[in-house]
């Protein structure tokens, strides 16, 4: 069975760092792109970027660039999205999600989803 | 301010048919595919419809997508309450080579 599985809830304080996690099974997972996107509080979807495992190759949304990095390990399936200095309007619901190819929307299999608060 | 625009509310009764618009321009909707999203309350989105028209194994017939020019819709036949649920568009958009999305349409089945 095709899974993409996130890691937990975050808590964390404005300023902090973070990384979460997306791990791929039941796939070649280097052979698909991971896409990420953001749900803000009681709003709609926001497209971050995307990555190919294969060979990182990595697009960013114009909107997110330089505000999260996006990187994956293939050796272990997974992928991660990161920030350096979170800000409390980060506060959102992070999902990843399989992309079949690129400049195309996802239709894949989504994650759970993870949880960030950001909150002083 | 969503690239795609979604109509925010929609209705019906049990059993009616809904329809659900998304309009966009020329560099996403008007030269790429459509996509539609379910996303239940507390759940994950759930792909709905790709490429325009197709249905995923699993997703029942009275789904339907459709698209003309640099518009499409969703339409949902013989509506069920398990059917209440926000809906979203996506596409390709060429001038910002990225996914854009509707601002979603929340619909109540009454």
């Amino acid at each position: 069975e095709v899974q993409l599985v996130q890691s937990g809830a975050e808590v964390k304080k404005p300023g902090e760092s973070l990384k979460i996690s997306c791990k791929g099974s039941g796939y070649s997972f280097t052979n698909y792109w991971i896409g990420w996107v953001r749900q803000m509080p009681g709003k709609g979807l926001e497209w971050m970027g995307i990555i190919y495992p294969g060979d990182s190759d990595t697009r960013y949304s114009p909107s997110f660039q330089g505000q999260v990095t996006i990187s994956a390990d293939k050796s272990i399936s997974t992928a991660y999205l990161q920030w350096s200095s979170l800000k409390a309007s980060d506060t959102a619901m992070y999902y990843c999600v399989g992309v079949e190819d690129y400049g195309v929307p996802p239709r894949g299999n989504w994650g759970q989803g993870t949880l960030v608060t950001v909150s002083s | 301010q969503s690239v795609l625009t979604q109509p925010p509310s929609a209705s019906g009764t049990p059993g009616q048919r809904v329809t659900i618009s998304c309009s966009g321009s020329s560099s996403n909707i008007g030269t790429n595919y459509v996509y539609w999203y379910q996303q239940l309350p507390g759940t994950a989105p759930k792909l709905l419809i790709y490429r325009n028209n197709q249905r995923p194994s699993g997703v029942p017939d009275r789904f339907s997508g459709s698209k003309s020019g640099t518009s499409a819709s969703l339409a949902i036949s013989g509506l069920r309450s398990e059917d209440e649920a926000d809906y979203y568009c996506a596409a390709w958009d060429d001038s910002l080579s990225g996914v854009v999305f509707g601002g979603g349409t929340k619909l109540t089945v009454l």
